[in-house]
This record gives structure tokens, sequence and C-alpha cells, in this order.
């Protein structure tokens, strides 16, 4: 079992429609939560960081996390067709021998259609 | 804020030929650094990561090795390249153990 699972997709929508993208883990020492977009051909880019169970708001995009059901959200409302892209979510623990390495999941592919 | 300098973008190699790619930071002292790679399947596999310099820890025992020579350049190597070693590569950097990964704009390398 992967230790982040993440539904590869890929997922198609119209133009303003509601997003919702989701990743399970099932290492309870998580304890922080990044969601990252990658365009074709390029580095992911970070959109949102977590640390607490609860929601977290930037413009059209929240981030939830529910460390109780070790379950992560990305929502985007109002989707535009420059949203389309492979979003990755990714997990991280502190302290020990981590190091800041992240744990990723598979990525979820991402085409809003006009 | 932090920034990420990889080159080449593409690189077409022959197999059994040496491989050097460059990863500079800027913005940052004393960052955590990572080489990733992405396979076409799109999860990243962390090959190494480096926490000072000289300091190179293996994630995933293969063909490339890691060197970090100054506090904000990191090298990935290898002496002879497999076509295994195809795939897109990726340098981040971290402030701290638990702050966000930054990600370069990667190196696309096809081993012919």
């Amino acid at each position: 079992q992967k230790e982040v699972e993440q539904d590869p997709g890929p997922l198609s929508v119209p133009e303003g429609a509601i997003v919702s993208l989701n990743c399970t883990y099932s290492n309870s020492a998580f304890q922080y939560f990044m969601w990252y977009r990658q365009y074709s051909r390029k580095g992911p880019e970070l959109l949102m960081y977590t640390y607490s169970s609860g929601n977290k708001e930037d413009g059209r995009f929240t981030a939830q996390v529910d460390k109780s059901s070790k379950y992560i959200s990305l929502f985007i409302r109002d989707s535009q067709p420059s949203d389309s892209a492979t979003y990755l979510c990714a997990c991280l623990y502190a302290g020990g021998t981590s190091y800041g390495k992240l744990t990723f999941g598979q990525g979820t592919i991402l085409t809003v259609h006009p | 804020s932090q920034t990420i300098h990889q080159w080449p973008a593409t690189l077409v190699q022959p197999v059994g030929s040496p491989l050097s790619l460059e990863c500079t930071v800027e913005g940052t002292s004393n960052p955590n650094l990572y080489w990733y790679r992405q396979a076409a399947g799109r999860g990243l596999q962390l090959l190494f990561y480096s926490v000072g310099i000289g300091q190179i820890s293996s994630e995933v025992p293969q063909n490339l090795s890691a060197s970090r020579p100054q506090d904000r350049q990191f090298i990935l190597s290898s002496k002879k390249l497999l076509l295994s070693d195809s795939g897109f590569y990726l340098c981040a950097c971290s402030r701290a153990e638990n702050s966000p990964l930054h990600f370069g704009n990667g190196t696309r390398l096809t081993v012919t």
C-alpha cells in the first residue's frame, strides 16, 4: 500500500464547475499537507500548505484536512481552462530523520473545458 | 522568495554517456536540497537529499550520484547512462524541515 493514494483521473469538467480533488494517506505521523499544481513540462508549483485539520482558503482554492480520516481535499471553485493541469498532493512529517522529505500522491490530471 | 535554476531544460544523451545536471538556488541560505525524478506515470520519486555542503543521502540505489559542492548548488551525475534513466528530473529546496518544497522547472532527459 502506498503511503499517499490519489485518484489519477483523468478528470474533465466544464468551465465554472466546482472541482474536488482527493487524497488519502496511511502514515499517522504526517503533520503537514500540501497541494501542488503542475503544468505540462514545468515543475510543480505550490498551491496550498496546511498543518492542522480544517479548511484553508486562498481565492478560488480551498484545502481541507481531516486527520481523523487521513483524508485531504482540494476544492476549486469557478474552474477555468487555465486550471487544466496535474494536481499533486503531498504529505510531510517533521523531526527524526524526515529531513523535510515529501511523500507525493500520483497526481490527478484535470481538464477544464471552455 | 526562493528561485531555483535548473539547466539544461532538455537533454538527449546516448546510452553509456556521462551526465551532469546542475541546480542552483537563490534567495535563501543553507537550504535543504532535493533531486526528484518524475516518470511518465506522474509520480515523483525522491532520489537524493542534502541538508548541508558535502552531505548527501540517497533514497534509491541506482546508477546516479549527487554532490553539493557549495551551499546553494546541487549536482546530479552519472558515469554511464542507462535507458531506464530517462525521465523528468526536478530539483527542489526548502528552508526548514517543516517547510514546503519549491521546485525548479526540471530537465527532461531522454537516453537513446
